[in-house]
């Protein structure tokens, strides 16, 4: 089966831009996480969806970032302005379900820098 | 309190010999999930094993198995017959599972770096 897609693979922007980011899970997968990782640090969730519907985005700054995922399948996650510490690896996951062995699957993430 | 710690930043290991990587936890939910990561430098997470908090034998997945010691709250990796190819980040990462509303976040530890030596 198809893995979980991310585009782009890398990103460059100066702080204060704007930056949106891509994620198609693998087919038949309900469940799809966002990520930070920081460089040096293990990822951090910023947002799960459970088809089209947020169950946690505790961890989201939701003064510039977004997420949205409106027909249940790909989703997408939007920086707007960036800042400097925004620099870092977003990976997009996907599991199954919900149940209590279920993996996360990775896609590959994308690298943003700022500048 | 950190709920993931992986005490180890970085290790080396000969190949063919085998390496264990801390894991401790910390958690009062009895319902709980332990899962191991490999990120290779190109980035990707690769799931590798799972430990249940109820499962009563150690997980096993070819040369991989995990060292579940549920009073000790730890859940240490052990990769036997090192490769090459096991050069890489290592994360261990947990799940809660009384707190439905979280779904199944998953929460990761900061990682150990394997290095394996020809």
């Amino acid at each position: 089966e198809a893995g979980v897609a991310q585009s782009p693979r890398y990103k460059i922007i100066e702080k204060r831009q704007s930056v949106a980011f891509w994620c198609n899970p693998i087919s038949g997968h309900a469940t799809l996480y966002w990520y930070q990782q920081i460089l040096g640090q293990g990822p951090k969730l910023l947002i799960q969806f459970q088809n089209n519907g947020v169950v946690d985005d505790s961890q989201l700054p939701k003064d510039r970032f977004s997420a949205e995922r409106l027909k249940g399948v790909d989703s997408t996650l939007k920086i707007q302005p960036a800042k400097l510490e925004d620099s870092a690896v977003y990976l997009c996951a996907s599991s199954h379900g919900q149940g209590a062995g279920q993996p996360q699957h990775f896609g590959d993430g994308t690298r943003l820098s700022i500048l | 309190a950190q709920k993931i710690t992986q005490t180890q930043p970085g290790m080396f290991v000969q190949e063919k010999e085998a390496v264990t990587l801390d894991c401790t936890y910390d958690t009062s939910d009895p319902s709980y999930g332990l899962f191991w990561y490999k990120q290779p430098s190109s980035g990707e997470m690769i799931f590798l094993i799972y430990q249940g908090s109820y499962d009563q034998q150690n997980a096993t997945e070819g040369r991989y198995s995990l060292n579940f010691q549920k009073a000790r709250k730890s859940a240490n990796l052990v990769i036997s017959a090192s490769q090459l190819g096991d050069s890489a980040m290592y994360f261990c990462a947990m799940r809660e599972g009384r707190n439905k509303a979280a779904g199944n976040k998953l929460t990761f530890g900061g990682g150990t770096r394997v290095l394996v030596k020809p």
